[in-house]
């Protein structure tokens, strides 16, 4: 079975520039993820997805930030304009297993903002 | 507030036995499940703990009690591949949404 799969996996941007990273999900996974990791630290969710549509997004900035999921299986993150301090990794991840609550992640974007 | 509190970094030697420590304010979340994450690699999901209790599986443990407020994972027979940052992480009921805790980076020396 095919993992997470994401791009790119490494973008070096400059600040006020727009930069956007795609998810494919493991198949048949209904329910997708985005995360920010940030250096040092646990993964933060941004946005959670259930078919194409948002179940929870309270912890996504709205204001530079934007993800969709037209057709309930591929997913964007973007950032416009991006700001230094959004330099981290940003991970997909797809489907909880009921029994479990594991998810699945990708491999990450290492975003740099300079 | 939600938050999982772990310590920042745990060194051990190889074969040695090494527990890495969650302790938690929150009430109301299903399980306490802990993922390994190499440098530069995605998190990897390695137990989890629905009820109170010790689950093995292979040379790792995880325990839960809930009236403590704490979990741990157990490494044993600790290899250098173990070298990695540990999480733990809950779901809670209120939000279905899986927080993170501040994460334990372990270093296996020869």
């Amino acid at each position: 079975e095919a993992g997470v799969a994401q791009s790119p996996r490494y973008k070096i941007i400059e600040k006020r520039q727009s930069v956007a990273f795609w998810c494919n999900p493991i198949s048949g996974h209904a329910t997708l993820y985005w995360y920010q990791q940030i250096l040092g630290q646990g993964p933060k969710l941004l946005i959670q997805f259930q078919n194409n549509g948002v179940v929870d997004d309270s912890q996504l900035p709205k204001d530079r930030f934007s993800a969709e999921r037209l057709k309930g299986v591929d997913s964007t993150l973007k950032i416009q304009p991006a700001k230094l301090e959004d330099s981290a990794v940003y991970l997909c991840a797809s489907e909880r297993d009921r029994v479990t609550d594991t998810q699945y992640f990708g491999p990450g974007t290492r975003l740099t903002v300079l | 507030g939600q938050s999982l509190e772990q310590p920042s970094e745990v060194t051990a030697v190889e074969g040695a036995i090494v527990q890495i420590n969650c302790t938690y304010q929150t009430s109301g979340f299903y399980g306490l499940s802990w993922y390994q994450q190499h440098d530069g690699g995605a998190p990897t999901f390695l137990s989890y703990n629905a009820l109170d209790g010790l689950e093995e599986t292979g040379r790792f443990s995880s325990f839960l009690s809930r009236s403590d407020s704490y979990g741990y994972l157990l490494l044993q027979e600790l290899q250098m591949k173990d070298s990695a940052s540990y999480f733990c992480a809950v779901l809670f009921y209120n939000t279905d949404k899986l927080i993170f805790g501040t994460g334990t980076r372990l270093q296996v020396f020869p």
